[in-house]
């Protein structure tokens, strides 16, 4: 079975330019995540989804940063426009639902010069 | 609110050596709570959870039992090998159902042969 699939896996781009990130979650599983990583640190969750509907965003920096999950699938998260403080790692995870194992893909590395 | 403390790495040991990385956890109700491992280059993995009080989790040779009177949930291994060389995270997830994991910030662990 594939896990979670993530690209671009690495991404350099000038601060004020905007950036988009990936996510296809195992199938079947209905619940997906997206996590920051910063350097040293454990992940944090932006954006939970069940299902398309976006069910917990409160920690999602809406002035910048939006994401979709069109039909319910693959999941996109964007920066725009992305500042030297948004170089971290991009998590996505997804789970059956959401008391179930989280399965995380080997994430993004976006590096913001 | 929630969260994790995890000792500071990196714990640099020899083949063979006994491993404990401690971990302790602030949390209303009865959390769930993981060990995540993540190998260099790739993504979080689940090492092994627990989801009540006085449960023990075990996968691979390490085991963590899920206290609840000192609300800890500390990683060990008899025997380390070069190959468990990675980066530790445990992680709680909330009583409610938000699916949201709070981690730590992990603890590398280099085994030296």
């Amino acid at each position: 079975e594939a896990g979670v699939v993530q690209s671009p896996r690495y991404k350099i781009i000038e601060k004020k330019q905007p950036v988009a990130f990936w996510c296809n979650p195992i199938s079947g599983h209905n619940t997906l995540y997206w996590y920051l990583q910063n350097l040293g640190q454990g992940p944090e969750l932006l954006i939970r989804y069940e299902n398309e509907e976006a069910v917990d965003d409160s920690q999602l920096p809406k002035d910048r940063f939006s994401a979709e999950r069109l039909k319910g699938v693959d999941s996109t998260l964007k920066i725009q426009p992305a500042e030297l403080g948004d170089s971290a790692v991009y998590l996505c995870a997804s789970s059956l639902n959401s008391q179930e194992t989280q399965y995380f893909g080997p994430g993004t590395r976006l590096l913001v010069l | 609110g929630n969260s994790v403390t995890q000792m500071e790495g990196p714990v640099t040991l020899s083949e063979e050596a006994f491993l404990t990385i401690n971990c302790t956890y602030t949390a209303t109700g009865y959390p769930s709570l993981f060990w995540y491992v993540q190998y260099p280059g790739e993504g979080l993995q689940l090492l092994l959870k627990a989801t009540k009080a006085d449960d023990k989790g075990s996968n691979k040779g390490f085991e963590a039992t899920y206290r609840k009177e000192t609300t800890s949930f500390h990683l060990e291994k008899g025997s380390v090998q070069v190959s468990d060389s990675a980066v530790y995270f445990c992680a709680l997830r909330g009583s409610g159902n938000t699916g949201k994991l709070i981690f730590g910030q992990g603890t590398t662990l280099q085994v030296k042969p």
